[in-house]
């Protein structure tokens, strides 16, 4: 059973457009986390939100906790080719283990 | 080095045999977790390990699986009789400490192949 669900699973758009990824969970999460990864390499830490409603903005990316912290969205503004990867969201849970979502491939054409 | 270092980087190995990956982790911090992850998914949760408190084994798959993490600091992650199931990409990360809103810092990975 899958705690975190993306959406959507794969993501191909032109050089410019705008997209939002999904993290849903039915679960309470104490802190949200949003990770991209490249091919080969580990996943790195883009945002970290605590607070339920809060919002993050770093450069075009926009980050959403929901207000009662089960789920979260990544915004991305005029996407450019160097965005391409995968996105992972992680929510922890008291105890601290993290579960991670099914992650989001989000390809961006020139 | 500076960052998350795992080793091999490249595993392939017969069905049946036991493997070791290792995972050296940022010197000082005290948090630790093993993760796998098949081709462009999610990361599956195996084990975390925070100081000195006992490991938690949740998400180890079958007593196959086992790891342990000397000195607080270098950690192996054991899978005896491997299957071909086991074929994946084991990530290590480490966190300055278990507290949940700091980043986890996350190794490249050993890929895992069983023929």
């Amino acid at each position: 059973t899958q705690l975190l669900e993306q959406s959507p699973q794969f993501l191909s758009i032109q050089e410019g457009e705008n997209l939002t990824v999904y993290c849903n969970s039915s679960s309470v999460f104490s802190s949200l986390q949003w990770y991209r990864q490249e091919p080969g390499e580990g996943p790195v830490l883009l945002v970290t939100v605590v607070t339920g409603g809060e919002v993050k903005k770093l450069k075009r990316l926009t980050f959403q906790f929901g207000d009662a912290r089960k789920d979260s969205s990544l915004h991305i503004t005029a996407a450019q080719p160097g965005d391409t990867g995968l996105y992972l969201c992680a929510g922890s849970i008291p105890g601290n283990q993290f579960y991670f979502g099914t992650g989001t491939s989000l390809t961006v054409i020139p | 080095g500076a960052g998350v270092s795992q080793s091999p980087s490249n595993k392939v190995t017969e069905k049946g045999k036991d493997v070791e990956l290792r995972c050296d982790p940022i010197s000082g911090h005290t948090a630790l977790y093993w993760y796998r992850q098949s081709l462009g998914q999610g990361l599956e949760f195996l084990i975390y390990f925070q100081g000195n408190s006992a490991p938690d084994k949740s998400g180890l798959p079958s007593d196959r699986f086992s790891a342990e993490r000397t000195g607080g600091s270098v950690s192996t992650l054991t899978i005896q009789r491997t299957q071909q199931e086991d074929s994946a990409v084991y990530l290590c990360a480490s966190s300055p400490s278990g507290y949940s809103n700091q980043p986890q810092h996350f190794g490249d990975g050993t890929r895992l192949s069983i023929l």
